[in-house]
């Protein structure tokens, strides 16, 4: 089963306005990864933020992380049509990391 | 460009064959991780590789294998294909091994479809 779960599925909202994503992961973690995938090409990572730290900034980006809750957050403020993509998150297990299925933000002009 | 190549971009093969995607990472990055991504799926790790060695294994087929060689650069070996091995297969690297994973570098893709 996977770690990591996007929440929500889908976002659809206009340009301008902020978008959050949410990960909520099931064991321990010694970092947690938010990639962004545009449609059909690779993964750019976007932020890292380690289990001891509770929140991480990144131009327009904005990732928390609730160690206790076993979860995440991605903010997208004042968004615009090329943030329109998929987002994972990622979080490390085993040498490995162990990625949700993906929120699909979608910008309005 | 993230600096990691994959080639080919797009592969279409029939049933039963075999394939050998391509994968150079990033100038001294020394883990190598191979992907399988289906239509609208999340990514599903298969393996990687460190510096020459395997290091950590996931939900790869035993039709399936990989190898990194002396230059870094790897191969991800499909065989006896099925209609349900069509996906995007990527290739990353990142400059550790593993344990508190770096962030990692993600080469644009082959799209193998198999008919």
């Amino acid at each position: 089963s996977q770690q990591g779960e996007e929440d929500p599925q889908a976002l659809s909202i206009q340009e301008g306005e902020n978008a959050t994503m949410n990960c909520s992961y099931k064991t321990s973690i010694n970092n947690l990864q938010w990639y962004r995938q545009n449609s059909g090409r690779g993964l750019v990572h976007l932020i890292l933020i380690r289990s001891n730290e509770r929140e991480k900034h990144s131009g327009r980006l904005r990732v928390t992380l609730d160690t206790s809750k076993k979860s995440s957050s991605l903010l997208i403020t004042a968004s615009r049509a090329a943030d329109t993509a998929s987002y994972f998150c990622a979080t490390d297990l085993n040498y490995q990391l162990i990625w949700g299925a993906g929120t699909k933000l979608i910008i309005k002009p | 460009d993230s600096g990691v190549t994959q080639t080919p971009k797009h592969l279409i093969t029939a049933t039963g064959q075999r394939v050998t995607l391509r994968c150079s990472p990033r100038s001294g990055d020394l883990s190598v991780y191979w992907y399988q991504q289906s239509l609208d799926q999340g990514l599903q790790f298969l393996i990687q590789y460190y510096n020459g060695e395997e290091r950590a294994k996931g939900n790869i087929l035993e039709r399936f294998s990989a190898q990194q060689f002396p230059d870094l650069h790897s191969e991800l070996n499909l065989s006896s294909l099925e209609l349900g091995d069509s996906a995007l297969y990527f290739c990353a690297s990142s400059w550790g091994a593993g344990g508190s994973v770096d962030e990692q570098y993600f080469g644009p893709g082959t799209r193998l479809t198999v008919t």
